[in-house]
């Protein structure tokens, strides 16, 4: 019993170059999340799925996409990555609104 | 959108004495208030939270406190031991969305 799983653990990307995050849950949980975090930012929400088959915009959306594959898995993916996307980056997931977050262990992005 | 705020951004208290993080909110429909606390390296995780209809809620050493007419919240450690010291978030959410949005957390060093 995994949890929430995010690959890769760590990633080195250059400027302009794509990739996908990866996020898998076995908790059976309908909301899932992507957050970065920043130093002294705090968690900021990139995007997030209240259920399969819908996305939203959080409070930093631009530069990303994502995809709510099924109910288990929900994926980041930057087009064209920018030195300003370097971050760490988390998923979570929680049963329903107003429910605990259950955290990844998340994501270290450098983009040089 | 919700906003919210979190002070102080750093806090170095003497072991055994108590620490107070407090947070405010912009938006009066938020009514679930979750703390998480997050270990340097590690994944936030869940310490306590309370709900709208709840003014304060304790466990343990833990204590948060709710004042929805000023829209602030609060972190209360009290006898802080060593393994206190970590970064703590608030966040805040309402039942009608699935946003979950956090504070800028605040930096909780005890001193021995």
């Amino acid at each position: 019993n995994a949890g929430v799983t995010q690959t890769p653990k760590f990633q080195v990307l250059k400027t302009g170059q794509s990739m996908t995050l990866q996020c898998a849950q076995d908790m059976n949980h309908n909301s899932m999340y992507w957050y970065r975090q920043d130093p002294g930012m705090g968690l900021r929400l990139i995007y997030y799925s209240a259920s399969e088959g819908t996305t939203d915009k959080g409070e930093v959306p631009n530069g990303y996409n994502v995809s709510r594959l099924n109910k288990r898995e929900f994926s980041l993916r930057l087009e064209s990555a920018a030195p300003s996307q370097t971050s760490v980056y988390f998923c979570a997931v929680d049963r329903d609104n107003n429910s605990p977050l259950h955290f990844g262990n998340g994501t270290r992005l450098t983009v040089t | 959108g919700e906003n919210v705020e979190q002070h102080p951004s750093t806090l170095s208290v003497q072991e055994g004495d108590s620490a107070v993080i407090k947070c405010t909110y912009s938006d009066s429909a938020s009514n679930y208030f979750p703390w998480y606390k997050q270990e340097l390296g590690k994944r936030p995780q869940l310490i306590i939270d309370i709900r709208s209809n709840v003014g304060e809620k304790k466990d343990q050493r833990i204590a948060v406190t709710l004042n929805k007419t000023a829209k602030h919240f609060s972190l209360h450690i009290t006898e802080t031991q060593p393994e206190d010291s970590a970064v703590y978030f608030c966040a805040a959410s309402k039942s009608s969305a699935s946003k979950i949005i956090f504070g800028s957390g605040t930096r909780l060093s005890i001193r021995p």
